[in-house]
């Protein structure tokens, strides 16, 4: 069974700092990696996806990475604004088998 | 592209009544559709897979007569919560997949389902 963790769970930094979010998995098989990020009381915005022979993307000031050797992927954030203040999920779905697993989220805090 | 669109977008209903949420994908054919529940501060579980014309597949602990999922068309999922209850109050997602994006799901913006 996959198990996804997100670490930290809460993060504050000051406006401008480049940042890495980390989400770390159990099981390294045939998976589609997404990153959203989530506003309070809204639904998700998909921000990327790495699919299961890929290592990265890249999207503006986001830049993703998977290692499933080290059952790792990173989201880097650089040049935070307070407007990417939020809470970013990664998510792996099992493309085979239509199965999903979600981390419970690092929220992201930028201050001005 | 790749729009979905959930409605209604927040819903308040007393006990015992029974509530539909509609998901479409606007602008493209949706092969599967998937529904998520997200309780406050927690993350999303996945309640039910569906594919066009067949049953769903719902995940284990998902009562099947409780949420009852019809997606009718390539663009048109509903979920029905039959005789709600408090403790189904939660936020319902929905996203919808085309077997030409390897799988990439795209997610509607959510329902809030509150039941008195």
């Amino acid at each position: 069974k996959q198990e996804v963790t997100q670490i930290p769970a809460a993060l504050s930094v000051p406006e401008g700092e480049n940042l890495v979010l980390n989400c770390s998995f159990t099981d390294s098989a045939i998976y589609n990696l997404q990153w959203f990020r989530q506003d309070p009381g809204k639904g998700l915005t998909s921000l990327l996806l790495i699919q299961s022979s890929q290592r990265e993307q890249t999207s503006g000031r986001l830049n993703a990475s998977l290692d499933k050797s080290s059952g790792r992927s990173t989201l880097y954030i650089a040049a935070s604004q307070p407007g990417d203040s939020a809470t970013y999920l990664c998510a792996f779905f099992n493309t085979n088998a239509g199965k999903s697993t979600f981390g419970d989220g690092t929220t992201l805090t930028v201050k001005p | 592209g790749a729009v979905v669109s959930q409605h209604p977008s927040r819903v308040i209903c007393k006990s015992g009544t029974s509530v539909k949420i509609e998901c479409r994908s606007l602008d493209f054919q949706a092969t599967t559709m998937f529904w998520y529940r997200q309780f406050p501060k927690q993350s999303l579980m996945l309640m039910a897979t569906s594919n066009e014309g067949s049953k769903a597949t719902y995940e284990q602990g998902v009562e099947k007569d409780k949420f009852l999922i019809n997606h009718a068309s390539l663009t048109l999922s509903t979920l029905t919560v039959a005789s709600a209850h408090p403790e189904d109050s939660s936020f319902y997602i929905c996203s919808a997949s085309r077997a030409s994006s390897y799988n990439e799901q795209f997610f509607g913006p959510g329902t809030r389902l509150t039941v008195l």
